[in-house]
């Protein structure tokens, strides 16, 4: 079946620092990948997608690249902010770009901390 | 902006009651999902709803679990006969391309 492995947190980062969580996945198939970002008392927010592979999503300085050759998707930026400080999740889906009857496959989500 | 809405934030109830979730989708979108995340570990897909009907669900989603549009605006989730480990939060999504998230019912079973 499907899984999404993520990189343990919290991460603690200063500001104005680079920032990459890895993100790797197993599928069947050519999925979509997602990162979600959830603040605190928020519900989960897209992020970004890219549907295949060498696609990049790109949202808020956020990047990702689908790497089908190493099954990953990592999440970077090159100057965080303290208003960066959330909970990131990866997701795959195998439906049409995350809608459809396919529920996502997440990881466990990466805590990041922006110290001022 | 739409958002998806959910009620209660915050659910207490005691082993073996039923609960049931309520959502309010984005109007014009096609599906819904609930999903769940256990503290301290990863958010699970329960089920998918279109066109009046589950779509997809998972192994989590047993005869304990139902899910209804009973109005053409809620989308419940309901539990029969909750267990202790039933405790979590609880997210409601609905999508006509990516999906929109909830903020989220917290279910504690005492």
């Amino acid at each position: 079946g499907n899984s999404v492995t993520q990189m343990e947190g919290p991460v603690t980062l200063s500001e104005e620092a680079f920032l990459t969580i890895n993100c790797t996945y197993t599928a069947t198939g050519y999925p979509s990948l997602f990162w979600y970002v959830q603040y605190p008392g928020e519900g989960l927010q897209l992020l970004l997608k890219a549907t295949k592979a060498d696609d990049k999503g790109s949202n808020k300085g956020f990047e990702a690249t689908y790497r089908k050759e190493t099954t990953s998707f990592h999440l970077e930026k090159g100057s965080v902010q303290v208003s960066d400080s959330a909970v990131y999740f990866c997701a795959l889906s195998d439906g049409m770009a995350g809608g459809g009857a396919d529920g996502l496959t997440f990881g466990k989500g990466t805590h990041l901390i922006i110290q001022p | 902006e739409p958002e998806v809405t959910q009620t209660p934030s915050h659910q207490v109830t005691q082993m073996g009651q039923e609960v049931i979730l309520r959502c309010v989708p984005i109007s014009n979108h096609l599906y819904f999902y609930w999903y769940r995340q256990i503290l301290g570990q990863k958010v699970e897909f329960l089920v998918s709803f279109y066109n009046n009907e589950i779509s997809e669900k998972s192994e989590i989603f047993d005869d304990q679990f139902s899910v209804e549009r009973p109005d053409g605006s809620n989308f419940t989730l309901k539990i029969r006969s909750t267990k202790l480990e039933d405790s979590a939060m609880y997210f409601c999504a609905s999508a006509i391309g990516e999906q929109y998230f909830g903020p989220g019912t917290r279910l504690t079973v005492t």
